[in-house]
């Protein structure tokens, strides 16, 4: 079965430095989506992305973030200057055609920012 | 309050009895999908319920959504070991930071 992959699997990086994690989509799937889980701490919403653009963005994603799909298949999410506060285990997921379909995550990358 | 609450918290059943989860959700909803986590790895979906929708099974799985009480169950019959996890709502609708919404999950422990 198709599954979305994510790399590293773990990330540790001084705070101040720049971290790009990679997700890898289900080859046919069109939207892609960041999300975040601080350690204990519920699953939240970073940016959903189609059509080379960010569709929905939440308050979290400020100009520190940027999404991009540089080669047609890695999805990559980049944090420009990591903060503390940015350990987390980060998600990536993907949905096919519909927008509204199932999302189906990757393992998820563990950001540890010291 | 908070968007995405799920009840009960934790939850502790004994193999072969069923569990109940509960999520209710403050925003209008395209659809709402069901994950487990098992400790410290990925979201496996489970199910997902269309806002026109209001019962669907899978299984072991039977998933309930009244959209007048904004409120989603999760029902997994027989349980096994297997199932001890952590079981998560995500809500999908409204736009920005509420278009896609986790509950707050249920960590269910099923004892041999």
């Amino acid at each position: 079965e198709p599954e979305v992959t994510q790399t590293p699997s773990h990330q540790v990086t001084q705070m101040g430095q720049e971290v790009i994690l990679r997700c890898v989509p289900i080859s046919n799937h069109l939207y892609f989506y960041w999300y975040r889980q601080i350690l204990g701490q519920k699953v939240e919403f970073l940016v959903s992305f189609y059509n080379n653009e960010i569709s929905e963005k939440s308050e979290i994603f400020d100009d520190q973030f940027s999404v991009e799909r540089p080669d047609g298949s890695n999805f990559t999410l980049k944090i420009r200057s990591t903060k503390l506060e940015d350990s987390a285990m980060y998600f990536c997921a993907t949905t096919g055609t519909g927008g509204t379909d199932t999302q189906y995550f990757g393992p998820g990358t563990r950001l540890t920012v010291l | 309050s908070q968007q995405g609450e799920e009840d009960p918290q934790a939850l502790s059943i004994q193999e072969g009895e069923n569990a109940t989860m509960n999520c209710s959700y403050k925003t209008s909803i395209n659809n709402l999908q069901w994950y487990r986590q098992n400790s410290g790895r990925g979201l496996v979906h489970l199910i997902l319920i269309r806002s026109n929708e209001r019962e669907k099974h899978s299984g072991r799985l039977r998933v309930t959504l009244d959209t007048s009480k904004k409120s989603s169950s999760l029902l997994i019959t027989a349980s096994r070991a297997a199932d001890t996890a952590s079981y998560f709502c995500l809500a999908s609708g409204g736009s920005g930071t509420y278009k896609y919404i986790f509950g707050t999950g249920t960590r269910l422990k099923v004892l041999a």
